[in-house]
């Protein structure tokens, strides 16, 4: 089965801290991605990467960074956090040529 | 760009009574991809029907069914004989055709009861 793991299923930090999200997939995709999901706006795209060491902005890509260093992982990462990216975070990959997207377990985030 | 919309925030049924949630979408190409998933309170992401857009047949997987209108971009979701497990956040998806490399776009999803 494939399968997307984000590090933490829960966490909470304080404003101003610097914030990294971890996901991890096991089936050798090339496109992976970071929403943001919030009650009444559905899932919002917020970085996507096609290859190794490219990223490419979302829809709201604003406070938040991604790196992607190893094909298997991607990483989220808020410089600065603050209140208003308390949120759900849900990765997602998708292999080439492929249409279905796999996703994490999502990461609940709190800023407190 | 493309757009997803989903009018129905809420929609509550009956257990073993039929449901539809109902999805539009925008988009200026001709070849793409649309699919339903589920949000339990789990938080996983399931996929429950895919349709392509240039199959005119309609995609059904058990008592899950599409009604997909490529001419006014519609695309809704039929559940049959509702079960207790189907409560969910349903979210309707669309992606072009070309790798799946920009991702899916969402739309805000329907939070759907069933009354037992």
């Amino acid at each position: 089965d494939v399968k997307v793991t984000q590090s933490s299923r829960y966490l909470v930090k304080r404003t101003g801290e610097k914030v990294f999200l971890e996901c991890v997939q096991d089936m050798d995709h090339e496109n992976m991605f970071w929403y943001r999901q919030d009650p009444g706006l559905g899932l919002r795209l917020i970085y996507f990467s096609y290859d190794v060491k490219m990223k490419e902005k979302g829809d709201i890509p604003e406070g938040y960074s991604v790196s992607r260093e190893k094909k298997e992982r991607f990483s989220l990462i808020l410089e600065s956090a603050s209140t208003n990216q308390t949120s759900m975070y849900l990765c997602a990959s998708i292999g080439w040529g492929n249409t279905e997207a796999f996703f994490g377990q999502g990461t609940r985030l709190t800023v407190v | 760009a493309q757009t997803v919309t989903q009018s129905q925030p809420e929609m509550s049924v009956q257990e073993a009574e039929t449901v539809t949630l109902s999805c539009t979408y925008d988009t200026s190409e001709s070849d793409y991809y649309l699919f339903w998933y589920k949000q339990p309170p789990s938080r996983q992401m399931i996929l429950v029907i895919r349709q392509e857009a240039y199959k005119q047949q309609n995609a059904t997987e058990n008592r899950f069914s599409v009604n997909f209108q490529k001419a006014a971009k519609s695309f809704s979701l039929k559940i049959s004989d509702s079960q207790l497990g189907d409560a969910a956040m349903y979210f309707c998806a669309y992606t072009r055709s070309g790798g799946g490399a920009d991702g899916l776009t969402f739309g805000k999803g329907t939070h759907l009861i069933i009354q037992p």
